[in-house]
């Protein structure tokens, strides 16, 4: 147990619907990441908070994708008329601030789209 | 765009056995994070590495960052089929410059297998 915490585990929905997962980092640690990963591959990034202020988007960052953090402590991201490309796992990742870059994953959003 | 590779991409390999896996790039990083990911669940932290020609050591595990921090190695002694697993690769910030805020670059990582 890295002490991130994500929920759902596991999301089935139907192509359309909107989603949303929660994120709850390590208390300390003021930087969050979300990450896409897809089978076979590796994370992929998609955005960054420093406290509450999102700081960086990816391109895989549809406009359909928001992520908010508004209190600095727990994040969401929410995925709006979902489709079938949209299935994969969505990490959250924190870390604490300075030099350290090493960061500590959750169990990660199963999200499958029917 | 800093990418990341490692080989190989399958291991099979059976209990007792060595076996190492390798993680290139083109780019100089800040430091290299190893993970490892079993199915349904998230990565793992094994080790960060941090200074050139750096070698650590986790039981079994030995890890080593290039000297050039471009490349890392992670060799695993006797293995056994606890060790089955996804293991990944991750370049921290780039030394290069620009602002990354810290954002992981993964390979596409290495599925071991180990047989009892």
């Amino acid at each position: 147990d890295t002490g991130v915490s994500q929920n759902p585990r596991h999301k089935i929905t139907k192509r359309g619907q909107n989603v949303t997962f929660r994120c709850d980092p390590i208390s300390e640690h003021n930087r969050l990441y979300w990450y896409r990963q897809t089978l076979g591959q590796g994370p992929e990034f998609l955005t960054y908070f420093q406290n509450e202020a999102q700081l960086e988007k990816s391109r895989l960052l549809s406009d359909r994708f928001s992520a908010e953090r508004p209190k600095g402590s727990f994040s969401t991201l929410e995925i709006q008329r979902t489709e079938q490309g949209d299935s994969a796992m969505y990490l959250c990742a924190c870390r604490r601030g300075g030099a350290t870059d090493t960061q500590y994953f959750g169990p990660g959003t199963r999200l499958t789209v029917l | 765009t800093q990418l990341l590779e490692q080989s190989p991409q399958f291991l099979s390999i059976q209990e007792g056995e060595n076996l190492t896996v390798y993680c290139n790039s083109s780019s100089v990083f800040s430091s290299l994070q190893w993970y490892r990911q079993e199915p349904g669940e998230g990565p793992v932290l094994l080790v960060t590495v941090v200074t050139g020609g750096e070698v650590k050591k986790l039981k079994r595990l030995t890890f080593q960052f290039g000297d050039a921090r471009k490349d890392s190695s992670l060799h695993i002694t006797a293995a056994q089929p606890g060790d089955t697993g996804l293991y990944l690769c991750a370049g921290g910030r780039p030394v290069a410059g620009g602002t990354s805020y810290g954002k992981l670059t993964f390979g596409q990582g290495t599925i071991l297998t180990v047989h009892p």
